[in-house]
């Protein structure tokens, strides 16, 4: 099956400043790539996905990009701000584009 | 988007036991899915509820561990059985629309603690 890794575990930003979160994927067929954030005790909400025919996309202060090749994608986060803090996670969508795997998180603090 | 109604939304239970989690979603929807996000966890594929058929099982979940109905196009619930503290998670039931590789969207979740 899909085997997706996720780096860092934890990232610690000061407000304003950028944040990239990384994510790699074993299985070439991989099609569809959201990233979902999750805050503390609530469900986890798509904030921007990518599809393997797009290699960048972007929404405001939020940008997903793809390399097939490499099969990595990465999100980035501008500007960021306090509310950002929360739990990331990518994931990646298995031949049957049902199928969502997920990489095991990253924790982003914001500091004011 | 799908509105993802889970029920309960908490419980706390003795070892042993089981405990069914419904999922209703106020649309017909073709594919239904059950996650599992243990404590500081990522979220793990337990299984694909099917309308009219049985449900589809990642490796490492069986059915007589985690029984799954999916009656209609609007529900489906997940049992988790004979209970121990290891079954200590988030329970979350997440739905896709008709067209493949749409996102998926997910409910609020069940947070189960067994004693």
């Amino acid at each position: 099956g899909e085997n997706v890794e996720q780096h860092p575990s934890t990232l610690s930003v000061q407000e304003g400043d950028s944040a990239v979160i990384k994510c790699t994927y074993s299985d070439s067929a991989s099609n569809y790539f959201p990233w979902y954030k999750q805050e503390l005790g609530k469900r986890p909400q798509l904030i921007i996905d990518i599809r393997s025919n797009v290699g960048e996309k972007k929404d405001q202060r939020i940008a997903v990009t793809l390399n097939k090749t490499a099969k990595h994608f990465s999100l980035h986060i501008t500007e960021t701000q306090p509310e950002d803090s929360a739990v990331y996670f990518c994931a990646a969508s298995w031949r049957n584009f049902n199928k969502f795997y997920f990489g095991s998180g990253t924790k982003l603090n914001v500091k004011p | 988007s799908a509105v993802i109604s889970q029920k309960p939304s908490r419980d706390i239970c003795q070892r042993g036991t089981s405990l069914t989690i419904q999922c209703q979603v106020d649309s017909q929807v073709t594919m239904m899915f059950w996650y599992r996000q243990q404590p500081g966890q990522s979220l793990t594929l337990i299984a694909t509820a099917n309308q009219g058929s049985e449900a589809t099982y990642e490796s490492g979940f069986v059915i007589d561990k985690f029984p799954i109905s999916r009656p209609n196009l609007t529900f489906s619930t997940l049992t988790v059985s004979n209970m121990s503290p290891e079954d200590s998670s988030i329970y979350l039931c997440s739905v896709e629309t008709d067209r493949p590789g749409q996102p998926q969207h997910f409910g609020d979740g069940t947070r189960l603690s067994i004693l």
